[in-house]
């Protein structure tokens, strides 16, 4: 079956644009985890999401970071007013069981704050 | 708090060479879980292995073993016979459980280059 997809896979935004970013997780998982990873870093968490709840936002840098999932399945991470900082890759994952089981990732979006 | 420790920034080997990663973590919990992933040049995260706290059985899996030790806190890694396809960032993982939120702390990676 298809896997977690995102897109765009790479965004270049001048500083200050605002920018969204998607993620279409597998078919059928509850749990949906967003994860910023910096260049030479491990990813570190943002937020999750279990259905369309926002359960977890504790990772989230500022309040120009917001998620959503309104329909329990394709979730958006937007950034507003993008900083240089903001440039990493931005991954997506999701489980089957209520975040217990195993996160399958997908490819991520590499974003570019010039 | 948790956390994961990749001592190793890069390792080089020659093909065929056998070669371990290893991982430290720490965390207060009884029940947690922990992880392996490969991430190779394309960047996407490929899942390898997911050992949960009560479950210290060593694991093999063709080339690919795993030596979980309580003990000392390690969850390492071993390729047997690398080959060059085995080139990528590998990340060791660590979760916790929280009623289904189970999100990741990932160590800082070890980039693994076989050399041909």
């Amino acid at each position: 079956g298809a896997g977690v997809s995102q897109s765009p896979r790479y965004k270049v935004a001048k500083r200050g644009q605002d920018v969204a970013l998607r993620c279409d997780p597998i078919s059928g998982h509850v749990s949906l985890f967003w994860y910023q990873q910096a260049l030479g870093q491990g990813p570190e968490f943002l937020t999750y999401f279990q259905n369309e709840a926002q359960l977890d936002k504790s990772g989230l840098p500022s309040d120009r970071f917001f998620a959503e999932r309104p329909e329990g399945s394709v979730s958006t991470l937007k950034i507003q007013r993008t900083q240089q900082e903001d440039s990493a890759v931005y991954l997506c994952a999701s489980t089957d069981m209520g975040g217990l089981g195993t996160q399958y990732f997908g490819p991520g979006t590499r974003l570019l704050v010039l | 708090a948790q956390k994961v420790t990749q001592a190793q920034t890069e390792i080089s080997v020659v093909e065929k060479e056998d070669v371990t990663l290893d991982c430290v973590y720490e965390t207060r919990d009884t029940t947690y879980y922990l992880f392996w992933y490969k991430q190779p040049p394309s960047g996407e995260l490929v899942f390898l292995i997911r050992r949960n706290s009560f479950d210290e059985q060593n694991e093999i899996s063709g080339r690919y073993s795993w030596n979980f030790q309580k003990s000392t806190s390690s969850f390492n890694f071993t390729i047997t016979a690398s080959q060059v396809v085995d080139s990528a960032v590998y990340f060791c993982a660590l979760s916790e459980y929280n009623f289904g939120n189970e999100k990741l702390t990932f160590g800082t990676g070890t980039r693994l280059t076989i050399i041909p």
